[in-house]
C-alpha cells in the first residue's frame, strides 16, 4: 500500500488563485519531499521538509507538515498556467535494516486554466 | 535538466523478449535508484545502488534485474517481458547512500509490450 496518499486526485484552478494539495502518510518518517511532475516527463524535486520542521517555504511554494497528524500540505500561491503538473509526496520509509526506500503517492493533478 | 540521462527513450518490444535500460548519474552521485510508473500501480521504488552495491530493494519482479558499474552508470534488465510490464521506467539518483535526501530524476523510458 502507499506510504503516502494525495488528496485531492485532482485540482482545477484559474491563474493566479492558490492552490493547495494535502498528503497523508502511514508510518514516523526522517522528512517529507515534494515532487512535481509534467505529463510523462521525469520528476522535478521541489522541496523536502525535515520530521523536526513544521513549515517551509521556497518561491510561490509553502510546504507545511504536522507530524501529529502524519500530514502535509502543499500550497502553490499566485498560480501560473505552467504550474499545471501532478503534484506528488514522498516519505521514507524503511526497506529493510538500516534501508529506506521513498515512496510516492498517486499524485494530485493540479490544472491551472489561463 | 536534472543531470541524470536515460537510454532509450522509447522502446516497444513483444511479449517474452528482454530488454536493458540503461541510466547514467549526475556527475558525482554514488547512488542510482529505479522506479516503475503505471497507472495503476503509480510510482512504485524498484531498487537503488549505492556505488556498485545494492542498497535497498522494492517492489521488484524476479524477471528484473539491475546492477551498477565502476564508472556508476546503472543497467535495468527486464526479461520474459508481459503486457503489464508496459510503463514509465525512471532512474533518479542522489548524492548519498540515504532514499531520503532529495532525487534527481532522468527522463525516463516509456516501454512498450505488445
Amino acid at each position: 500500500s502507499q506510504q503516502g496518499e494525495e488528496d485531492p486526485q485532482a485540482l482545477s484552478i484559474q491563474e493566479g488563485e492558490n492552490a493547495t494539495m494535502n498528503c497523508s502518510y502511514k508510518t514516523s518518517i526522517n522528512n517529507l519531499q515534494w515532487y512535481r511532475q509534467n505529463s510523462g516527463r521525469g520528476l522535478v524535486h521541489l522541496i523536502l521538509i525535515r520530521s523536526n520542521e513544521r513549515e517551509k517555504h521556497s518561491g510561490r511554494l509553502r510546504v507545511t507538515l504536522d507530524t501529529s497528524k502524519k500530514s502535509s500540505s502543499l500550497l502553490i500561491t499566485a498560480s501560473r498556467a505552467a504550474d499545471t503538473a501532478s503534484y506528488f509526496c514522498a516519505t521514507d520509509a524503511r526497506s529493510g535494516g538500516s534501508n529506506y526506500k521513498l515512496t510516492f503517492g498517486k499524485g494530485t493533478l493540479l490544472t491551472v486554466n489561463p | 535538466d536534472s543531470g541524470v540521462t536515460q537510454t532509450p527513450k522509447h522502446l516497444i518490444t513483444a511479449t517474452g523478449q528482454r530488454v536493458t535500460l540503461r541510466c547514467s548519474p549526475r556527475s558525482g552521485d554514488l547512488s542510482v535508484y529505479w522506479y516503475q510508473q503505471s497507472l495503476d500501480q503509480g510510482l512504485q521504488f524498484l531498487i537503488q545502488y549505492y556505488n556498485g552495491e545494492e542498497r535497498a530493494k522494492g517492489n521488484i519482479l524476479e524477471r528484473f534485474s539491475a546492477q551498477q558499474f565502476p564508472d556508476l552508470h546503472s543497467e535495468l534488465n527486464l526479461s520474459s517481458l508481459e503486457l503489464g510490464d508496459s510503463a514509465l521506467y525512471f532512474c533518479a539518483s542522489s548524492a548519498g547512500a540515504f532514499s531520503y535526501n532529495e532525487q534527481f530524476f532522468g527522463p525516463g523510458t516509456r516501454l512498450t509490450v505488445l
